[in-house]
C-alpha cells in the first residue's frame, strides 16, 4: 500500500497569511495527487487534481506542486473560509489512500 | 446539478447487517466510477471500494472491509450500494458515495455525497 504521510497535522494562522502543505508518498503516485478540503460537518470538496490543476469554481489562490514524492498544497493568502482540514489522496494504485489530515486553524 | 444522497444508516449490534444506498442525479451515471469512503468519528478518511463504470465488472475493496462488505450498483435506478455484514464496532463511521470523475479509476473524487452515519454498538 502507498502510505500518504502530510505535514503539519496541525497549522495555526492568520488571514491573509501564505501557508503551505505538504503530502510525502511513500513510492511513486505519478501525478495521480489530490487535495480536499473539509469544513467540519460537511463532505470533503475538491480543490486540486492531478498535482496542480484547479478545480473549476476553486479560488486561484489555492495551488498545487510537486517535487519527486513530495506535494504541496500553497494558499497564497488565507481567507476566513479557508480555516478547515484538508486531505491528500492518491489515485495511483489500489488501495487509495488519504494522508492523515491537516488541520488548519486562526490564530 | 450533480446531487448525491445517501441513505441506510444507522444503529445496528455487532455482527450485524445494514444496506446502504446513494442516489445520484444531475449526470449520466453509468459513465462514473463510484466509491464509498468512510469518515470515524473525530478521524480522517477511509476509502474502502470503488466499482467501475457500465455494468460495474471491475470492483476493488480495502483490506479492513474485504469479505464483509459488497459493493453494487444498479444503472437503471442510478444507484449505488454498499451491503454491510459482520460489522463491528470500528466499522462506526460516516459513509459517503463519492464520484470519480471521468471513466478512468485513477481520477479525483469531484463530487461527494452528504453522508450517512453508520453507529456499531451493543
Amino acid at each position: 500500500d502507498i502510505q500518504m504521510t502530510q505535514s503539519p497535522s496541525s497549522l495555526s494562522a492568520s488571514v491573509g497569511d501564505r501557508v503551505t502543505i505538504t503530502c510525502r508518498a511513500s513510492q511513486s503516485v505519478n501525478s495521480f495527487l489530490n487535495w480536499y478540503q473539509q469544513r467540519p460537518g460537511k463532505a470533503p470538496k475538491l480543490l486540486i487534481y492531478s498535482t496542480s490543476s484547479l478545480q473549476s469554481g476553486v479560488p486561484s489562490r489555492f495551488s498545487g506542486s510537486a517535487s519527486g514524492t513530495d506535494f504541496t498544497l500553497t494558499i497564497s493568502s488565507l481567507q476566513p473560509e479557508d480555516f478547515a482540514t484538508y486531505y491528500c489522496q492518491q489515485g495511483y494504485s489500489t488501495p487509495i489512500t488519504f494522508g492523515q489530515g491537516t488541520r488548519l486553524e486562526i490564530k | 446539478q450533480v446531487e448525491l444522497v445517501e441513505s441506510g444508516g444507522g444503529l445496528v449490534k455487532p455482527g450485524g447487517s445494514l444496506r446502504l444506498s446513494c442516489v445520484a442525479s444531475g449526470f449520466t451515471f453509468s459513465d462514473h466510477y463510484m466509491s464509498w469512503i468512510r469518515q470515524a468519528p473525530g478521524k480522517g478518511l477511509e476509502w474502502i471500494s470503488y466499482i467501475s463504470s457500465g455494468p460495474g465488472t471491475n470492483i476493488k475493496y480495502a483490506d479492513s472491509v474485504m469479505g464483509r462488505f459488497t459493493i453494487s450498483r444498479d444503472n437503471a435506478k442510478n444507484s449505488l450500494y454498499l451491503q454491510m455484514n459482520s460489522l463491528r464496532a470500528e466499522d462506526t463511521a460516516v459513509y459517503y458515495c463519492a464520484r470519480a470523475s471521468s471513466t478512468v479509476v485513477t481520477q479525483p473524487f469531484d463530487y461527494w455525497g452528504q453522508g450517512t452515519l453508520v453507529t456499531v454498538s451493543s
